[in-house]
């Protein structure tokens, strides 16, 4: 299986920061790599797919970079709608679909 | 509105089984491949199991292999899981979620999630 590593786990902004979360394949995965935003008690949202396309309807402050093995999300302009947890997902090759640790990005 | 509404959780003892309900709206169901993902009060996201727009492919988390069956009724626009044998480390919420690509059998991101629906498995 492939093992998928965040970091940090977690991290402390302000509004106004950017911010940029790492999501490292145990292999390379070419694009296959989303991103997603959970917010408390609610579904994940997907941000970004194939590494660095930007899901309909999310915010363009949201981009996603990289291929192979490692792969970053960037907030470039922290809102307070943004203070959430982020997860990546390798989808390249499956069984199992494998998602990162979770990165909680909290209010400084 | 393209929508996802789980259904079917509860209390369970270990060993007993219980089965979830996904009912699709708002998109040609027949059309995509279905995943269940679960999460542990606490924890992260882990995959459950995925099944083809045809049923043709289904897949499991090697976690729930032999004891869960996904299943579903396109007639129905309904998903399904059900769950045997279960055990504490089934305790979760469990999302259904809706592949991001239709007309194909690969699997790749979720792009629609239901709400969830939390199973407990305690004595």
């Amino acid at each position: 299986a492939i093992r998928m590593t965040q970091s940090p786990s977690s991290l402390s902004a302000s509004t106004g920061d950017r911010v940029t979360i790492t999501c490292r394949a145990s292999q390379g995965i070419s694009s296959y790599l989303a991103w997603y935003q959970q917010k408390p008690g609610k579904a994940p949202k997907l941000l970004i797919y194939a590494a660095s396309a930007l899901q309909s309807g999310v915010p363009s402050r949201f981009s996603g970079s990289g291929s192979g093995t490692d792969f970053t999300l960037t907030i470039s302009c922290l809102q307070s709608e943004d203070f959430a947890t982020y997860y990546c997902q390798q989808y390249y090759s499956y069984p199992p679909l494998t998602f990162g640790g979770g990165t909680k990005v909290e209010i400084k | 509105e393209v929508q996802l509404v789980e259904s079917g959780g509860g209390l369970v003892k270990p060993g007993g089984s219980l089965r979830l309900s996904c009912a699709a709206s708002g998109f040609t169901f027949d059309s995509f491949s279905m995943n269940w993902v679960r999460q542990a009060p606490g924890k992260g996201l882990e995959w459950v199991s995925s099944i083809s727009s045809s049923s043709s492919y289904i897949y499991y988390a090697d976690s729930v292999k032999g004891r869960f069956t996904i299943s579903r009724d396109n007639a129905k626009n309904s998903l399904y899981l059900q769950m045997n044998s279960l055990r504490a480390e089934d305790t979760a919420v469990y999302y259904c979620a809706r592949d991001f690509r239709g007309s194909t059998t690969l699997l790749g991101a979720f792009d629609i999630w239901g709400q969830g629906t939390m199973v407990t498995v305690s004595s």
